[in-house]
């Protein structure tokens, strides 16, 4: 199993600012990374796929990098909306595997 | 607009097998790439993806669980429809089901099930 590792596992931020996550996988993955948003109680939401490309609907201050096994969730003046886990998934191969999430809190 | 929901108990004894159903609605799974997945989340825990059929019938499981899990579709009734066999308290987590081509995206709103005596 191609196993996910997300830092930090928690950032506290105020509006604003600036914020970078990252995931590195156990293996190469090429470009077959995705990232999640989760809010409390409610279910995932998907930002970004092919590790940088932006789903529709989703705000331009979210934007992702990397390919191989280093993989970046950039979020650009974070809004009070923002404040949530984050989850980065492996696509390339099954099973399909999760980070064990980043918590964004406000400072 | 793609919408899922899952159905089952919200309860189930150690040992007992679950079964959760998801519907759908807004695509359809005889439709070429279209898979819909389950994933679960134990409180205050990571996601976990469980198992995953595609709209050629193809299905593909975690290792960790492929003994215990089935899964099947409906194409008729737009469901999909997950077994779980041998439920033990560790089990207890908020079941989710989602469409997914890149991606799981939609995802349902989940089913918590809790597995107690």
């Amino acid at each position: 199993d191609i196993q996910m590792t997300q830092s930090p596992s928690s950032v506290s931020a105020s509006v604003g600012d600036r914020v970078t996550i990252t995931c590195r996988a156990s293996q190469a993955i090429s470009n077959w990374l995705v990232w999640y948003q989760q809010k409390p109680g409610k279910a995932p939401k998907l930002l970004i796929y092919s590790a940088s490309t932006l789903q529709s609907g989703v705000p331009s201050r979210f934007s992702g990098s990397g390919s191989g096994t280093d993989f970046t969730l950039t979020i650009t003046s974070l809004q009070p909306e923002d404040f949530a886990t984050y989850y980065c998934q492996q696509a390339h191969s099954f099973p399909y595997t999760f980070g064990q999430g980043t918590k964004l809190e406000i400072k | 607009q793609i919408t899922l929901k899952e159905s089952g108990p919200t309860l189930v004894k150690p040992t007992q097998t679950l079964t959760l159903t998801c519907t759908f609605s807004g695509f359809s799974l005889t439709t070429s790439g279209v898979g819909v997945g389950w994933i679960r989340q134990p409180p205050g825990k990571a996601l976990e993806w469980l198992a995953l059929i595609y709209w050629d019938d193809d299905k593909l499981y975690s290792p960790s669980l492929k003994n215990r899990l089935t899964i099947t579709k409906d194409t008729s009734k737009n469901q999909v429809v997950l077994t779980m066999t041998n439920m033990d308290p560790v089990d207890t987590a908020t079941y989710y089901c989602a469409h997914t081509r890149i991606g799981f995206d939609p995802w349902g709103q989940g089913t918590l099930v809790t597995v107690s005596s």
